[in-house]
Order: structure tokens, then C-alpha cells, then sequence
């Protein structure tokens, strides 16, 4: 059974500094891995979508690398802002019917 | 640019009502979910629907079933509200392309419910 971790649970960064959010996957068999962030009480914003065969994806000032080797992905945002505040989920692809979800690590960016 | 809807933002029901949840998404996706998400226990699936009229139990489908009688609109019934399904209700859509997943999952805004 896949398990999806997501380390730390919560993060607290002042802001300008850049922030590095890791997931962590049991099983290297998938199709794809996604990172959503949420919002205190609101749905799930897709940020960025890793195939297994890509090693990164880019997006202004987001970079999400994949190793699926290892079952690691990384998510650095630069020079976060107080915007960037929120909870942030991995997904890992595993068929077409299942995403399994880490729990999320929810971060808060200090003005 | 919204993409799924979800109907109601905030939903309060008494115990033992038929509660409709509604979604509806622009995309010409093939695959739609219902997930529900708590505290400590994350996002669970509860169903899905991979066509019109075709349905399958994800991980708690008890206590609800489900609808899609058009491609773009899937319905989550809770045929008789309880006050253990108080929670957020999270539809998402994604596209089905064999052999291709180049696409991810979209989510919709949320329904937060609450039974009384």
C-alpha cells in the first residue's frame, strides 16, 4: 500500500527566505506526482505536475524536482512571500483512479 | 476560469436529511471524484466515476452514493445525513487518456457541510 509522507508538518520562515517542502513516496511505481497548495478552508489549487520519466518542473518561483528512484520530491518556492502562506500536498499517481495524498506540510511566512 | 464547480460553499443539514452535493466540471474530463477531507485523517475517497452512468466505491463509500447522469455533472447523495459526516467535500475532475498522464487532478472550491 502506497504511503505518502510529508516532512515537516509545519514550517514557519520569515519572509525573503526560501522555503523547501519534501514528500516522500513507498512505492516508485507511478505515473505522475502533483503539488496542490490549500487554502485555510478552501478546495485544492494544482501548483505543479511531475511525470515519472521528468526530473523537475518550473513555475515563476516555484521548482519541484522528482526522484523516483529514491520515492523523493522536492518543492522549493523562492523568496517567499506572505502570500505563499498555506497548506501545501503532494499526490502521487499510482493509476488511473487513485491519487494518494501526503498529509501536508502547512506553512506560515513571517512579515 | 473556473473549471469545477462546486454549488454551495457552506452547507448546514439536520440529521436524517437527503443531502445533494453537486459538481460540475468544464473540461470534457471522462474521470470525476468525491473525496472528503478531516483533520488527521486527510483526504479519503469516498466515490468515482470514470463515465456517464458508471460509478465505483473508492475507500468509505457507507452512507453515500452517487450520480452522473451528464459527463460534466457528478451528484454526492447522503441518503440520510449523519453527524459523523460533518466535513469538507472535495470534487475533482481529470482527464482519461490511455497510457497518457500528462494531465493532473483539478479540484473544486469545496462544500463544507455540517449536520446538526
Amino acid at each position: 500500500k502506497q504511503e505518502v509522507t510529508q516532512i515537516p508538518a509545519a514550517l514557519s520562515v520569515p519572509e525573503g527566505e526560501n522555503l523547501v517542502l519534501n514528500c516522500s513516496f513507498t512505492d516508485s511505481a507511478i505515473y505522475n506526482l502533483q503539488w496542490f497548495r490549500q487554502d485555510p478552508g478552501k478546495g485544492l489549487t494544482s501548483l505543479l505536475l511531475i511525470q515519472s520519466s521528468q526530473r523537475e518542473q518550473t513555475s515563476g518561483r516555484l521548482n519541484a524536482s522528482l526522484d523516483k528512484s529514491s520515492g523523493r520530491s522536492t518543492l522549493y518556492i523562492a523568496a517567499s512571500q506572505p502570500g505563499d502562506s498555506a497548506t501545501y500536498l503532494c499526490a502521487v499517481k499510482e493509476s488511473d483512479y487513485k491519487l494518494s495524498f501526503g498529509a501536508g506540510t502547512t506553512v506560515t511566512v513571517r512579515a | 476560469d473556473v473549471k469545477v464547480t462546486q454549488s454551495s460553499r457552506y452547507l448546514v443539514k439536520r440529521t436524517g436529511e437527503k443531502v445533494f452535493l453537486e459538481c460540475v466540471q468544464d473540461m470534457d474530463h471522462e474521470n470525476m471524484f468525491w473525496y472528503r477531507q478531516d483533520p488527521g485523517l486527510g483526504l479519503r475517497l469516498i466515490y468515482f466515476s470514470y463515465d456517464v452512468k458508471m460509478k465505483e466505491k473508492g475507500d468509505i463509500p457507507e452512507g453515500y452514493s452517487v450520480s452522473r447522469e451528464k459527463k460534466e455533472r457528478f451528484s454526492l447523495i447522503l441518503e440520510s445525513a449523519s453527524t459523523n459526516q460533518t466535513s469538507m467535500y472535495l470534487c475533482a475532475s481529470s482527464p482519461f487518456k490511455s497510457g497518457a498522464h500528462v494531465e493532473g487532478y483539478t479540484f473544486g472550491s469545496g462544500t463544507r457541510l455540517t449536520v446538526v
